[in-house]
């Protein structure tokens, strides 16, 4: 089955950097785009970042464009979330996501558990 | 931007059937897909409607989504509420490159 494990959360100062991970297991990794979403503590889902089952394409959202870098490694079936000049506004839970599809993203489908990052002095 | 816009939270009686409406901000809402997600307290969401209105397996029946484009909105409807659907609902859609969320809704089965 389709598991998605998130790795490198934890206490950062404002504008440090930190590199979140996602492991994923259960399926062809190679085949299928992946998502970043972020939920602040008490608040709703963001969509941070998203990258193409071949790494060609990624869209960032507006709020941590030229701060966030999404890639992959195919090889370690593993996404990556570099998030450098950290803010406290980017405190949040960092959920990995599946397309449900194989190809091109299309359809959020599958959730990891989340790993929490904290920015804070 | 495109938004997606949910109400704050409902409320209904178990048993009942309750919908919650998710309206696009600008052009049409049945132009992309869909999404619903529910995440119970504590917990990741996961995913209980797909493409407008598919059920992934597991899903119980109760739950349905469909697209009214006169609206431009999506709704997620449950029927046969039960307390184990106490959650926050979440909808989801895309527009030029843009992954977008609604804000939640809070549903409680009282």
């Amino acid at each position: 089955q389709v598991q998605l494990v998130e790795s490198g959360g934890g206490v950062v100062q404002p504008g440090r950097s930190l590199r979140l991970s996602c492991t994923a297991s259960g399926f062809i990794f190679s085949t299928y785009s992946f998502y970043w979403v972020r939920q602040p503590p008490g608040k709703g889902l963001e969509g941070v970042a998203v990258i193409s089952f071949d790494g060609s394409n990624k869209y960032n959202a507006d709020s941590v464009k030229g701060r966030f870098t999404i890639s992959r490694d195919n090889s370690k079936n593993t996404v990556f979330l570099q998030m450098n000049s950290l803010r406290p506004e980017d405190t949040a839970v960092y959920y990995c996501v599946r397309d449900l599809w194989g190809g091109d993203p299309s359809c959020p489908f599958h959730w990891g558990q989340g790993t929490l990052v904290t920015v804070s002095s | 931007n495109f938004m997606l816009t949910q109400p704050h939270s409902v409320s209904e009686s178990p048993g009942k059937t309750v919908t919650i409406s998710c309206t696009g901000s600008s052009g049409s809402i049945a132009s992309n897909y869909v999404q619903w997600y529910q995440q119970r307290p504590g917990s990741a969401p996961t995913t209980v409607i797909f493409e407008n209105n598919q059920r992934p397996s597991g899903v119980s029946d109760r739950f349905s989504g469909s697209i009214d484009s006169s609206s431009n909105s999506a709704s997620l409807t449950i029927s046969g509420l039960k307390t184990e659907d106490e959650a926050d609902y979440y909808c989801q859609s895309y527009d030029s490159s843009n992954w977008v969320f609604g804000g939640g809704t809070k549903l409680t089965v009282l």
